[in-house]
């Protein structure tokens, strides 16, 4: 099975920083990686899929790079609706495997 | 709008069994893979399978081999997620989410079941 590493595990941070969160694969998968956001008591939602492409309607401050084993989440200038859990996901192959999650947090 | 809607919360005692409905609308049901992911209270996100809902094949995680089916029904576009002997760590809620695109990913997902074992 493919492990998911996301750093840090959770973040404080302020409205208007710039957030970083990277996930770490233990083999290569190409582009194949997803990020999700997930609010308390709300199922996921689709933020980046293939690696860097951005979701219909998620706004421009996300977004992601990366390929092969390293990939990065950026939130460019945070905002209140943004403090949530984030993971990333595998899709390269079965089982698909997520990361721990990422927690971001106001400071 | 492509909408995942699942049925409601159960409350299950170990040894027991459940099922978990994810009604799909709003797109060609046939035309998409189906994913079960659980998340357990204060924890990540599990993958439990998935389905062809156009041939009925399925692939488990192998940790759920035995104990997990899940199976479609084209007249009514709804797939369903039945987990066996069930134990006090399977208390998670069960999302079922649709797998889209060249790359996969998941998108939408359902509301979730929580899905409580307890004696």
């Amino acid at each position: 099975d493919i492990q998911m590493t996301q750093s840090p595990s959770s973040l404080s941070a302020s409205v208007g920083d710039r957030v970083t969160i990277t996930c770490r694969a233990s083999q290569d998968i190409s582009k194949y990686l997803n990020w999700y956001q997930q609010k308390p008591g709300k199922a996921p939602n689709l933020l980046i899929y293939t690696a860097s492409s951005l979701q219909s309607g998620v706004p421009s401050r996300f977004s992601g790079s990366g390929s092969g084993t390293d990939f990065t989440l950026t939130i460019s200038s945070l905002q209140p609706e943004d403090f949530a859990t984030y993971f990333c996901q595998q899709s390269f192959n079965t089982p698909r495997t997520f990361g721990q999650g990422t927690k971001v947090e106001i400071k | 709008q492509v909408q995942l809607v699942q049925s409601g919360a159960e409350v299950k005692k170990p040894g027991a069994s459940v099922k978990v409905s994810c009604k799909a609308s709003g797109y060609t049901f046939t035309t998409y893979y189906m994913h079960w992911v659980r998340q357990a209270p204060g924890q990540g996100l599990e993958w439990l399978g998935m389905i062809n809902p156009n041939t009925g094949m399925t692939k488990y995680a192998q940790k759920f081999q035995g104990r997990v089916t899940m199976t479609g029904d084209t007249s009514t576009t709804t797939v369903y997620m039945d987990l066996g002997s069930l134990r006090s760590d399977d208390t998670a809620v069960y999302y079922c989410a649709r797998e889209r695109g060249a790359g996969h990913y998941f998108d939408p997902w359902g509301q979730g079941t929580l899905v409580t074992v307890s004696s």
